[in-house]
């Protein structure tokens, strides 16, 4: 069941690939930047997370690039697993103005068995 | 095992009734952010306290909506009148070190609200 029944671009892929999605943001003072999972019925849970004087930070089966010239930020997961289906957001930090998070529109990741 | 803890967790009200929705922080954290999120919208900040003071209430109307920190363990957010248009899950969110440390935020699991 959904959570919110949100209308989002959807990636689909095979169990044991591995999935990139992306984000686009459009402060260039965001200073800091975040990826979370929400599971239907949950609250986003996070992932990881990258301050923008870097542009690549690993965790467990993920990774997040971050390229500051084209505000481009994405999130690969390695090995992709059932689990993994949820939809991500991307959310950014301002250095100034309203400093709380502002969050991405979202996207859905399926893994096909 | 520590979380954040919203009740109620789903409610079907219908438009101009008082809707309270509450919240409990994990022990320990000093900051609470409640959020909305819609099919439309997605997630939007309403409201963001600090050490129980509102920091940043921006994404409210006003006119309808106020958020309070009663004590340390309690953030609720009240709707009066209530309309269709409010219909979406108020998620509340509790962090040690705010913004600083924005990873470490940790979600409730939502208030589902229907305004009928």
């Amino acid at each position: 069941g959904e959570s919110v029944g949100l209308h989002l671009p959807t990636l689909s892929v095979q169990e044991g690939d591995n999935s990139i999605i992306n984000c686009a943001y459009s402060n260039s003072a965001s200073d800091y930047f975040i990826w979370y999972k929400q599971e239907s019925g949950k609250g986003p849970q996070f992932i990881i997370d990258i301050r923008s004087n870097m542009d690549k930070r690993q965790g467990q089966r993920v990774t997040v690039l971050l390229n500051k010239t084209v505000k481009h930020l994405s999130l690969q997961i390695a090995a992709t697993q059932p689990g993994d289906s949820a939809v991500y957001f991307c959310a950014e930090k301002r250095t100034a103005g309203r400093r709380a998070l502002t969050f991405g529109s979202g996207t859905r990741l399926q893994v096909q068995p | 095992d520590a979380r954040v803890t919203q009740t109620p967790r789903h409610k079907v009200t219908e438009m101009g009734q008082e809707v309270t929705m509450r919240c409990q922080p994990i022990l320990g954290h000093n900051t609470v952010f409640w959020y909305r999120q819609t099919m439309m919208q997605g997630l939007e900040l309403l409201a963001y306290f600090r050490n129980r003071a509102p920091l940043d209430d921006s994404g409210m109307p006003k006119d309808r909506f106020s958020a309070e920190m009663p004590d340390a363990t309690l953030a609720t957010l009240k709707i009066q009148p209530s309309e269709p248009r409010d219909s979406a899950v108020y998620f509340c969110a509790s962090g040690l070190r705010g913004l600083q440390v924005p990873g470490e935020l940790f979600f409730g699991e939502g208030s589902r609200l229907t305004v009928l």
